[in-house]
Formats: C-alpha cells, sequence, structure tokens
C-alpha cells in the first residue's frame, strides 16, 4: 500500500520558522493535505495543495510540492504558541473517493 | 451546527466485551469514516462508507463492523474486544460530492482502553 512518512518530533523557538518535511510514494495523488491537532482534540484540515502546483502560500503558511522527489513541506512562518500540535501530512489518490493515507504526524512544540 | 459528534468521550472494556461507538454528523455529508490513532502510527482507516446505504472496508478492519444507519449517523461496533484495540477513535465525514476531495472533517474522538 502507499506509505507517507514524516519526521516524529519539531522543536522550535517562539517567532522562528517552522518546516515540517513529508514523503509520499503514490504517484497518482491528486491533492496532499496538512491537518493540524490540538491537544484532545480531532484533525482540522490546515492547508491543501493540488499535485500540479509546486507552491501555495497561505497567510503564515507555505506548501512546496516537488513531485519528482514525492516530497511535500509545512513552512510556518513567525510561530507562535498556539501552533503546537500535531501536524499530519496526508495523501488521496484519484480514484479513493476521499479516502486519505495519513502519515504518522509531526508533534511541533513551540518555547518561549 | 454541531459538526461531527461521537459518543462516548472515553470507555474502559473488559478483554470480550462488546460495544458500539456512535458518530453522527449534521452538515448532510455524502462520506463517512472511522479511524484509529495509535503513537507513532498515525491514524489508520477502519470502514468507511462512501454514501448513505454503503459500506467498506479500510485497512485495518479486523474485530469490528460498521452499520451506515442513515445519511447522518455512521456507528462502529466491537464485538469482542481485545487489548490490542485499545487507541483513540474518530470518525471523520466528508461533502465529497462537488467538493474537495479529501477534505474532512473530524469528530473529538472516543479514548478506548480495554483491559
Amino acid at each position: 500500500g502507499e506509505d507517507v512518512e514524516q519526521s516524529l518530533f519539531l522543536s522550535v523557538r517562539e517567532g522562528d520558522s517552522s518546516v515540517i518535511n513529508c514523503t509520499y510514494t503514490d504517484s497518482s495523488s491528486t491533492y496532499l493535505y496538512w491537518y493540524k491537532q490540538e491537544p484532545g482534540a480531532g484533525l482540522q484540515l490546515l492547508t491543501y495543495i493540488f499535485s500540479n502546483m509546486d507552491m501555495k502560500q497561505d497567510q503564515r503558511l507555505t506548501v512546496l510540492l516537488n513531485k519528482k522527489d514525492k516530497h511535500l513541506s509545512l513552512r510556518i512562518a513567525d510561530t507562535q504558541t498556539g501552533d503546537s500540535a500535531i501536524y499530519f501530512c496526508a495523501e488521496s489518490g484519484t480514484d479513493s473517493w476521499g479516502k486519505l493515507q495519513f502519515g504518522a504526524g509531526t508533534q511541533v512544540v513551540v518555547t518561549p | 451546527n454541531a459538526g461531527v459528534t461521537q459518543t462516548p468521550k472515553f470507555q474502559v472494556l473488559k478483554t470480550g466485551q462488546s460495544m458500539t461507538l456512535q458518530c453522527a454528523q449534521d452538515m448532510n455529508h455524502n462520506s463517512m469514516y472511522w479511524y484509529r490513532q495509535d503513537p507513532g502510527m498515525g491514524l489508520r482507516l477502519i470502514y468507511y462508507s462512501a454514501s448513505e446505504g454503503t459500506t467498506d472496508k479500510g485497512e485495518v478492519p479486523n474485530g469490528y463492523n460498521v452499520s451506515r444507519l442513515n445519511k447522518r449517523e455512521f456507528s462502529l461496533r466491537l464485538e469482542s474486544a481485545a487489548p490490542s484495540q485499545t487507541s483513540v477513535y474518530f470518525c471523520a465525514s466528508s461533502p465529497n460530492a462537488g467538493a474537495l476531495l479529501g477534505e474532512q472533517y473530524f469528530g473529538p474522538g472516543t479514548r478506548l482502553t480495554v483491559t
């Protein structure tokens, strides 16, 4: 089956930029997603990128996609304590009826 | 508009007991999903229902059954609980038709412990 891999932990100082990386294997993925999970809560869609795009910017968030290397990254500018959460990378194929394949999640801890 | 609701929030079962996790959404979404979340493993799909009246197995269906009772409700049943089913269970829904494929809305989760 498809695999989505992420590093498990990232520590960043408040005000710095965070970069969370993800690699995936399914070359038919139409969209790639970043979901955020705050403590004790379910996941929320943070942003997404269509597979024919290289970059997408949304306020403090920048998503970069290298389709050749199957590498996705999420950059959070000016990281705040409220950004402390688990971030999941996910992919969907073209025929998956909206099913997603999630990575294991990256725990981001923001320190003052 | 409550979104996706799940009951119960917490549950402790003994090995061999059965229980049903309830999920409901009030967003008129077509598709619904059940996931389990285990440390270091992300979310794994147990079952999903692409539309009312249909259900299909996901990545880890063994030991579980589901019912799509109507468009709003999608329940997950453990017939004979095992310690390996200790996990946090999330229900999600998605509009799918005419919307961003893969945009899912999650409930708050049910934390289940099987002793």
